[in-house]
Formats: C-alpha cells, structure tokens, sequence
C-alpha cells in the first residue's frame, strides 16, 4: 500500500517570496509522483509529474518539484509567487503495478499568497 | 480542457433518498474513476473503472455503486444518501498506461449535501 504526507495544511506567504510545498511518500514498490492544482471552486490539473529519468521536474506556472528516493520526498517549489497561485495543491503517487492509474492524494496544502 | 461533464453539479437530498451522479466523456479514455474531496482527507477513491462494464472498489466504497455500459458515461449511486456522505465528488479520466503515464483528468465536481 502507498501512501503520501503533506506535512503542512496551510502556507501563507508574500507575493514575489519563494515557496516550498513538501510531500512525502511511502510505497514498497517504484511509483510515478505528481502535484496537482485546485482552484476554487473548480477540478484539479496537473502541475507536472514524475515518471523517471532527471530528478528535477519542471510544471507549468513556473512551479518545479525535486525527487529525492533516499528521502521518500517530491517538494514543490517556486522561486517568486504571485496572487494568483492562491490555490490548494495535492501531491499524489501512483506506483507502477498494473495500468489504471490509482493516484493516492495526499490532503492538500492550501498556499495563500499575500500582497 | 479535456471534456469530462459532470451532472448534477449540485444537489441537495434528504437522508435515505437515492441519489445518481453522472460523469460523462467525450475523450474516449479506457479508465473513468470517482473520488469524494473533504476537509483534511484530501480526494480518496471510492470506484474506479477500466472498461464497460469492468469496476473495483476503491478505498471508500461502501454505501456506493456504480456503473458502466457505455465507455463515455460512469454512474455513481448512493443507494440510500446519509449525512456522512455529504461532499464534493470529482470524476476523473485516464488514458492508462497506453496513453502515457496515466495522469488523472478531472471534472469540475458534484457538491452533494445530505441532510
């Protein structure tokens, strides 16, 4: 069984400040990780994933995440926030067994990004 | 935008009353799956399918069915609606393994209040 932390429920911070969403997994198996976005009131979209190869992802909006097997840890990043990345943002994983794709969510951080 | 419609988008039921919840597909994706979203649980499953007519259970399916005879439509039924299963339920759709890494798509939810 999989499963995935987040270790923090909510991160405020300033506009143009960097940010660091953490994630933490736990699989007996190899797994594909990835972020996924809410905004209000709407469905979730995919920020960027990892399947293999580079370590270092990069998403859309600027946003990156770092694999770290030894750590069991796949952080989200961005060097200078903007209003509107207040969102919540769902790390999930999917390991490799099988193709129909059960992602495990961890439960959310929601960034809020201040004036 | 991948062209996942969910119906209704809001309901409001009493207790013990039946209750149906659509998603529909016009991506012909293989894999269909219904998550519920709530404070501090971040998405878990409830059923997923991988084909007509072919579903499993999910992490939290008791109290829900489902169906699939058409590869674009996935029902999700609550046989008799209770308060514990008011939430906002998502649809999601993959490709599968065939079609890439298997990344989930998302509708835009189905906000469900059982008083």
């Amino acid at each position: 069984a999989q499963s995935v932390t987040q270790l923090d429920s909510q991160v405020p911070v300033f506009e143009e400040a960097p940010v660091e969403l953490r994630c933490n997994y736990s699989s007996s198996v190899s797994v594909y990780l990835f972020w996924y976005v809410q905004y209000p009131n709407q469905g979730l979209q995919l920020l960027l994933k990892y399947l293999s190869g580079s370590t270092l992802v990069k998403g859309i909006n600027g946003f990156e995440a770092e694999f770290n097997k030894s750590q069991t840890s796949f952080h989200l990043r961005k060097p200078s926030v903007h209003i509107s990345d207040t969102a919540e943002y769902f790390c999930a994983v999917s390991d490799l067994a099988g193709s129909a794709r059960q992602l495990t969510f961890g439960s959310g951080t929601q960034l809020t990004v201040l004036p | 935008d991948a062209g996942i419609t969910q119906s209704p988008r809001h309901k409001v039921t009493e207790t013990g009353t039946p209750v149906t919840l659509r998603c529909h597909q016009t991506e012909n994706h293989r894999y269909m799956y219904w998550y519920r979203q709530d404070p501090g649980h971040g998405l878990r499953l409830i059923h997923y399918s991988y084909g007509v007519k072919d579903t499993d259970k999910g992490e939290v399916s008791d109290g829900y069915s489902v169906s699939r005879s058409k590869t674009e439509d996935f029902l999700l039924t609550l046989e008799s609606a209770t308060s514990s299963q008011t939430s906002v339920y998502f649809c999601a759709i993959s490709a599968g393994l065939e079609g890439g890494a298997g990344e989930l798509f998302f509708g835009e939810g189905s906000r469900l209040t059982v008083l």
